[in-house]
């Protein structure tokens, strides 16, 4: 079956730090790639999407990367900020299926 | 606005009561989905939809229920059979079946049981 590993957290890092969080997946197909956030006490939201091989998402400063000789979607930004403190959680979808595959969700704490 | 409604945002229920949590969506989706989060486990999803009238049980469907009487619409009964309620419940939708299409989650409702 599917599934998605993501690091595991907190990731507490300092304002203007670079980020990375690492997310590797198992997939049968052909899986479209997603990042979520979900702010304290929110529901998640789409933070980027990549939906084929080498294909780059971006948003709000945020970026990742399709890598599927690695099977990785590793989110990345160049400067946090403490508003981007979060849980962020990376998923798979493949076409066909009504189910998408979450990872645990990885907590990020950005001080001042 | 386009986009899912949750209600209550915070529901306490005593042991033993049935307690209904709402979801709306005006996003025109076809496919709706109930997902429970407890801290540190991630998302478990409980039901999902394809379409009105028909729903399939996801990994952690008992002591739950629901229905799709309205495409819009897909409201989860927490039954007095669910032996640890008390957590933090998502809904979601999503348009259909294909690998692109994203998933919309509403605010959510914090259910504690006293």
């Amino acid at each position: 079956g599917n599934s998605v590993t993501q690091m595991e957290g907190p990731v507490t890092l300092s304002e203007e730090a670079f980020l990375t969080i690492n997310c590797t997946y198992t997939a049968t197909g052909y899986p479209s790639l997603f990042w979520y956030v979900q702010y304290p006490g929110e529901g998640l939201q789409l933070l980027l999407k990549a939906t084929k091989a080498d294909d780059k998402g971006s948003n709000k400063g945020f970026e990742a990367t399709y890598r599927k000789e690695t099977t990785s979607f590793h989110l990345e930004k160049g400067s946090v900020q403490v508003s981007d403190s979060a849980v962020y959680f990376c998923a798979l979808r493949e076409g066909g299926s009504y189910i998408p595959t979450f990872g645990r969700g990885t907590s990020l704490i950005v001080h001042p | 606005d386009g986009g899912i409604t949750q209600s209550p945002k915070y529901l306490f229920r005593k042991e033993g009561q049935n307690v209904t949590l709402s979801c709306e969506q005006n996003l025109n989706h076809d496919a709706m989905y109930w997902y429970r989060q407890d801290p540190g486990q991630g998302l478990r999803l409980i039901y999902y939809s394809q379409i009105v009238n028909d729903f399939q049980k996801g990994d952690i469907a008992e002591g739950y229920s629901v229905s799709r009487e309205k495409k819009e619409s897909f409201p989860l009964t927490v039954t007095s059979a669910q032996k640890n309620p008390t957590a933090f419940y998502l809904c979601a939708s999503s348009s259909g079946w294909r690998s692109t299409d994203t998933q919309y989650f509403g605010p959510g409702t914090r259910l504690t049981v006293l």
